[in-house]
C-alpha cells in the first residue's frame, strides 16, 4: 500500500516558469511533510517542510501548499532555473518522525533554458 | 564540518557474499536510518535505530542486518539472503527532539556481479 502518492513522474518546464509537483497521502496520523531535492549520485537534501496547522509555507522561490481536508500537498517552484533540474521527493512522517519518513516515488524535473 | 559519511561510494558484490556498508555521523544525532533507492521508486526504509544497542525493522528489512554499538555508527550488512541487492543505499540521521529534519549521506551504490 503506497501511503504517499506523487505526481507527475516527470516534468519539463521552461526557464522562468512555475514547476508544480503534487502529493497525496492516506494516513491521517502524518504530521510532518517535507520535500527533498536530489541530484544524480547524491543523497537527498531537505528543501522545505510544513506541518498541518498551516496551509502554506514559502521559502524563497519554493512554496508548499497544504490541504488537510483533501490530504494533499504540493510544491511550487517559482521562476524555475536550469539549476533546479533534479529529482524531487515528497515525504511524510508521524509521531515526531522518529520511526522514519514515508516517501513518494519522486518527480524528475527538467528546466529547459 | 558536521555530516554523514558513507563508504564506500561504489561496491561490487559477488552473488552469495555478505557485504557491509558503513555509515558514520558527527552531528551528535540520536537516530539513524537506512534507506534503499531503486530507479523510479522512492526511498524505502530498511532499518532504523533511535538509541545505541537498539534498532527496529523498516518496511523492507528481509535480507539485511544492522548494529548500533556506537551513537556515531550504524553499519548495514547486505546478506546473501537479499535476492535483489543491486541498489543505491542511503543513510540518514536526525535528532529525536525538536526539529524533524533528516540529514542524508551521499549514498553507496551496490552492484551484484
Amino acid at each position: 500500500q503506497q501511503q504517499v502518492k506523487q505526481s507527475p513522474q516527470s516534468l519539463i518546464v521552461q526557464k522562468g516558469g512555475i514547476s508544480i509537483i503534487n502529493c497525496a497521502y492516506e494516513n491521517t496520523a502524518f504530521d510532518y511533510f517535507p520535500w527533498y531535492q536530489q541530484f544524480p549520485g547524491k543523497g537527498p537534501a531537505l528543501l522545505i517542510a510544513i506541518r498541518p496547522d498551516v496551509s502554506e509555507k514559502k521559502e524563497g522561490r519554493f512554496t508548499i501548499s497544504f490541504n488537510k481536508s483533501a490530504k494533499q500537498f504540493s510544491l511550487h517552484i517559482m521562476d524555475s532555473q536550469p539549476g533546479d533540474s533534479a529529482t524531487y521527493f515528497c515525504a511524510a512522517s508521524k509521531g515526531g518522525g522518529a520511526d522514519g519518513l514515508t516517501f513518494g516515488k519522486g518527480t524528475h524535473l527538467i528546466i529547459q533554458p | 564540518d558536521g555530516g554523514i559519511t558513507q563508504s564506500p561510494k561504489y561496491l561490487f558484490r559477488k552473488e552469495g557474499q555478505n557485504v557491509t556498508l558503513s555509515c558514520e555521523q558527527n552531528l551528535n544525532h540520536d537516530a539513524m536510518y537506512w534507506y534503499r533507492q531503486d530507479p523510479g521508486q522512492g526511498l524505502r526504509l530498511i532499518y532504523y535505530s533511535q538509541i545505541v544497542n537498539d534498532f527496529q525493522k523498516g518496511d523492507i528489512a528481509e535480507g539485511y542486518s544492522v548494529s548500533r554499538e556506537k551513537k556515531e555508527s550504524f553499519p548495514l550488512t547486505v546478506t546473501s539472503a537479499q535476492k535483489n541487492p543491486t541498489a543505491f543505499y542511503l543513510c540518514a540521521s536526525r535528532r529525536l527532539q525538536g526539529n524533524y529534519g533528516y540529514t542524508f549521506g551521499s549514498g553507496t551504490r551496490l552492484t551484484v556481479v
